[in-house]
């Protein structure tokens, strides 16, 4: 079974910093790009950053740029998302899921890890 | 930033009634838009890619239409497990994009 599992959430001060990772099982993933999806308490969802399947490209949205950092390990089927300079509205859950652009319902999320930036 | 809207917000309907929720983008997308559905305490769930394609497993009582700037995504006989709140993506342009939302109660 398709699995991605999240790990690394927690409570962090304000400025502090967070290394989230995402471990992959039952399909090959360095054949896909991955996301990271956020989701504030009580609110919609909130795309934050892409990988491509080999790591050569990354994209942010804008209010993550600068602070958070998407990487993988294809040796360990292992996606990061470092995460500094936080900031209270960056509290919510993150998920991370698999991402085909087009032609494709290969889509498997997991549970998400809970980051909390307060004082 | 392409921005997706959603309509209505909320939509408060009977079992077995048809359900029709609005997506339009700020700018042409072609086909790239996919529809989730996200009940509480759990993750999303893909039920639409390519704008009207549906996922594996999906029942046949829901369907996506539209391309460019405007789709729709249409339950036929809603049932009560369909109480959930739906999210449009698009996939057209970096950065991905999410609509708020409609919540469907039933």
């Amino acid at each position: 079974e398709v699995q991605v599992v999240e790990s690394g959430g927690g409570l962090v001060q304000p400025g502090g910093s967070l290394r989230l990772s995402c471990t992959a099982s039952a399909f090959t993933f360095s054949n896909y790009a991955m996301n990271w999806v956020r989701q504030a308490p009580g609110k919609g969802l909130e795309w934050v950053s892409c990988i491509t399947y080999n790591g050569d490209r990354t994209y942010y949205t804008d209010s993550v740029k600068g602070r958070f950092t998407i990487s993988r390990d294809n040796s360990k089927n292992t996606l990061y998302l470092q995460m500094n300079s936080l900031r209270a509205e960056d509290t919510a859950l993150y998920y991370c899921a698999t991402y085909v652009q087009r032609n494709s319902d290969f889509d498997y999320w997991g549970q998400g890890a809970l980051v909390t930036v307060s004082s | 930033e392409i921005v997706l809207t959603q309509s209505p917000a909320t939509l408060s309907l009977s079992q077995g009634e048809r359900a029709t929720l609005s997506c339009w983008a700020s700018q042409s997308i072609s086909s790239y838009l996919v529809w989730y559905q996200q009940k509480p305490g759990q993750a999303p769930r893909l039920l639409i890619y390519d704008a009207s394609t549906r996922a594996t497993g999906i029942p046949a009582r829901f369907s996506g239409s539209g391309s460019g700037t405007d789709f729709t995504l249409t339950i036929s006989s809603l049932e009560p497990e369909d109480s959930a709140i739906y999210y449009c993506q698009q996939r057209n342009n970096w950065p991905l994009t999410f609509g708020r939302g409609t919540k469907v109660e039933i």
